[in-house]
């Protein structure tokens, strides 16, 4: 969606396992944002990068993890620590001349 | 914190109705205010968005009305259609903090 790929779309997590979301971006924006999305609670920030090599920590960011190695790419790692992983997760990004956000698909991620 | 509140969670409309979904805000660093649609299974995507020197945008069906002074901005959707239902997100950007602040959504079902 508008350059933005997040994969896989369905993921399913056994308990104690950590998962990767993946988000890679072509549209040359310089930040790039983690969202979870829960019914009813709207979306929630759990990290976000303004650029590589640098990201700050959202409202909900315990027991996530990211990485911001490539302008092109910011990762999702998801870990045992976080407790009630289910949820869809948003992966966006902002160029710097502009306010607006430009969203990928999302993935879907369930524990089982 | 919740620095966007909106209402109502959910709206059903008949075909050809208004739709009006309303937000408030607390923070009067904001500086720019955007709508976002969301259909099932899809990332939110940019609808119309305000800046609050402005005090109504209108793009085709879809107008924002702003009050600076209230701090409050809403969505109107004229001639509501079967194909608008979905789910409407406003937001809150702050510059200063290079990020939006998004309120917990409106589920809008438009009956044929």
């Amino acid at each position: 969606d508008g350059g933005i790929t997040q994969s896989p779309k369905y993921l399913f997590r056994k308990e104690g396992q950590n998962v990767t979301l993946s988000c890679e971006q072509n549209l040359n924006h310089d930040a790039m944002y983690w969202y979870r999305q829960d019914p009813g609670q709207g979306l929630r920030l759990i990290y976000y990068s303004q650029i590589v090599n640098d990201f700050q920590k959202g409202d909900i960011a315990e027991g996530y993890s990211v990485s911001r190695e490539k302008k092109e790419s910011f990762p999702l790692t998801v870990t045992s620590a976080q407790k009630n992983p289910t949820a869809f997760y948003l992966c966006a990004t902002r160029d710097r001349t502009n306010y607006g956000y430009t969203f990928g698909s999302g993935t879907r991620l369930t524990v089982v | 914190q919740q620095q966007v509140k909106q209402s109502p969670q959910s709206l059903i409309v008949q075909k050809g109705g208004i739709s009006i979904i309303n937000c408030a805000y607390e923070n009067t660093a904001f500086d720019y205010f955007p709508w976002y649609q969301q259909f099932p299974g899809k990332g939110p995507a940019l609808l119309i968005a305000i800046r609050p020197d402005v005090s109504e945008k209108k793009e085709g069906r879809f107008t924002i009305s702003f009050n600076k002074s209230a701090k409050q901005f809403s969505l109107h959707i004229m001639d509501s259609q079967p194909g608008d239902s979905a789910t409407y997100f406003c937001a809150a950007y702050s510059g200063s903090a290079r990020q939006l602040t998004f309120g917990s959504g409106t589920q809008l079902t438009v009956l044929p």
